[in-house]
């Protein structure tokens, strides 16, 4: 079974608009945490932001939030005023705390576009 | 605060011939993964270093490939001999530690064709 589920290949928004990306993940550890990064062309993994099992409030930084809904194992990015730099990869991942704390288990990622 | 290097940023070789990759993490970070990402897909981690010491490789293919961190900083993937399938891109990240919020931290990648 998927660990991580990215159910979006593609999404477009207009620019200056929000718009949410979606991840549902399976654990069964209690300990966990979600993160997302966003991949531009040139390849690199860019962290976005960080959501912990335990944490009381959703996370937030800058134009990034995450929409946690633990009951529902979900984690939604939501970018708000898009810029047409936003335009990349975005992929979920996923650390699982117990065992081997370093590994990161990804989802395929979603591609978004922003239109001028 | 420089982030993590890589080299090369291109490869192309044929097949059964051998390649090597260098990855250079930030600073005082202890912790170093290689990640292999296939064409549409995301990352698979190839293996995980604490410090000098491997802490995590079962998903590296060992027949093939093999990896090392010698003195605790830089690392060397190899893979002797190469297939078709092995045409990815091979991203090396690094964290403070291993811990649960540790941020992974990725170069640039370096993107392998195989012939």
């Amino acid at each position: 079974a998927q660990k991580i589920t990215q159910t979006q290949p593609g999404m477009f928004v207009q620019e200056k608009e929000a718009v949410t990306l979606d991840c549902t993940y399976d654990t069964s550890d209690p300990s966990y945490g979600l993160f997302w990064y966003k991949q531009p062309s040139s390849g690199e993994m860019i962290f976005l932001i960080y959501q912990g099992s335990y944490d009381q409030q959703n996370a937030t930084e800058g134009r990034y939030s995450l929409n946690f809904q633990k009951a529902r194992k979900s984690a939604n990015l939501v970018i708000s005023a898009s810029q047409l730099g936003d335009s990349a990869m975005y992929f979920c991942a996923m650390r699982e705390g117990g065992g081997s704390q370093g590994n990161l288990i990804f989802g395929k990622g979603t591609k978004l576009s922003v239109k001028p | 605060e420089a982030g993590v290097a890589q080299s090369p940023r291109y490869k192309i070789i044929e097949k059964r011939q051998s390649v090597a990759f260098w990855c250079n993490p930030i600073s005082g970070h202890a912790t170093l993964y290689w990640y292999q990402q296939i064409l549409g897909q995301g990352p698979k981690l190839l293996i995980q270093f604490q410090n000098n010491g491997v802490v995590d490789d079962s998903q590296l293919p060992k027949d093939r490939f093999s990896a090392e961190r010698l003195k605790g900083v830089d690392s060397t993937l190899k893979i002797q001999p190469a297939k078709l399938e092995d045409s990815a891109v091979y991203l090396c990240a690094s964290s403070r530690a291993s811990r649960l919020t540790d941020t992974q931290y990725f170069g640039p990648g370096t993107r392998l064709t195989v012939l």
